[in-house]
């Protein structure tokens, strides 16, 4: 059973970085078969997708957030990470990693992100 | 963008009823539909994919259907462990996006 967790800084300052980390266990993230996701989650907007990556590290990124995302994958620690630059406090939110194919199988328990000084 | 529409926003339901939740996706995304069941402080949890294709251990009471720009999730008998949040989701178009959501309550 493939299983997710995140991890990283719960609280971030105005104009800095949010950076998280997804652990994969269970399954791997060099499998063909799924992207790994970031999605986000608050009271206003609800659901959001951020972007996802595949197995050869080809992302798609949600525009709305510009050039502001990163995602990368460390398939020696079965990990895939999200960097979100330039933060501001409308990028607190809940913050999932999740996998699948297209469609989200698999997902992390989620991360709250606060943004501020 | 492709925009998803969910209605109703809250549904007030008993147990043994049967409902239905309806999003409208704003051109054709085919049957790349995914539809979860969100309970509070928890993760979402997929239901159906493909607009109809029931996840492995989801009850048979969940059913999804609709192609095109109309989908529906239909609960057969509401059951006390279905009150909670749902959301559509499509995957055909970057970006991706859900629904606003629909928040199932005890009548």
């Amino acid at each position: 059973q493939v299983q997710l967790h995140e991890s990283g800084p719960r609280l971030v300052k105005p104009s800095g970085t949010l950076s998280l980390t997804c652990t994969v266990s269970g399954g791997s993230v060099t499998s063909r078969a799924n992207y790994w996701s970031w999605i986000r989650q608050t009271p206003g907007k609800g659901l959001e997708w951020i972007g996802h990556i595949n197995y050869s590290g080809r992302t798609n990124n949600n525009p709305s957030l510009k050039s502001r995302v990163a995602i990368s994958v460390d398939t020696s620690k079965n990990q895939f990470s999200l960097e979100l630059s330039s933060v501001t406090a409308a990028d607190t939110a809940l913050y999932f990693c999740a996998g699948g194919a297209g469609f989200l199988d698999y997902w992390g328990q989620g991360t709250l992100v606060t943004v501020s000084s | 963008d492709i925009q998803m529409t969910q209605s109703p926003s809250t549904l007030y339901a008993s147990v043994g009823d049967r409902v239905t939740i309806t999003c409208r996706a704003s051109q054709s995304i085919s049957s790349w539909v995914a539809w979860y069941q969100q309970k509070p402080g928890k993760a979402p949890k997929l239901l159906i994919s493909k607009a109809s294709s029931l996840e492995s251990g989801v009850p048979s009471r969940f059913s999804g259907s609709g192609s095109g720009t109309e989908f529906t999730l239909t609960i057969s008998s509401l059951q006390p462990d279905d009150f909670a949040a749902y959301y559509c989701q499509q995957y055909d178009s970057y970006p991706y996006t859900f629904g606003q959501g629909t928040k199932l309550e005890i009548k």
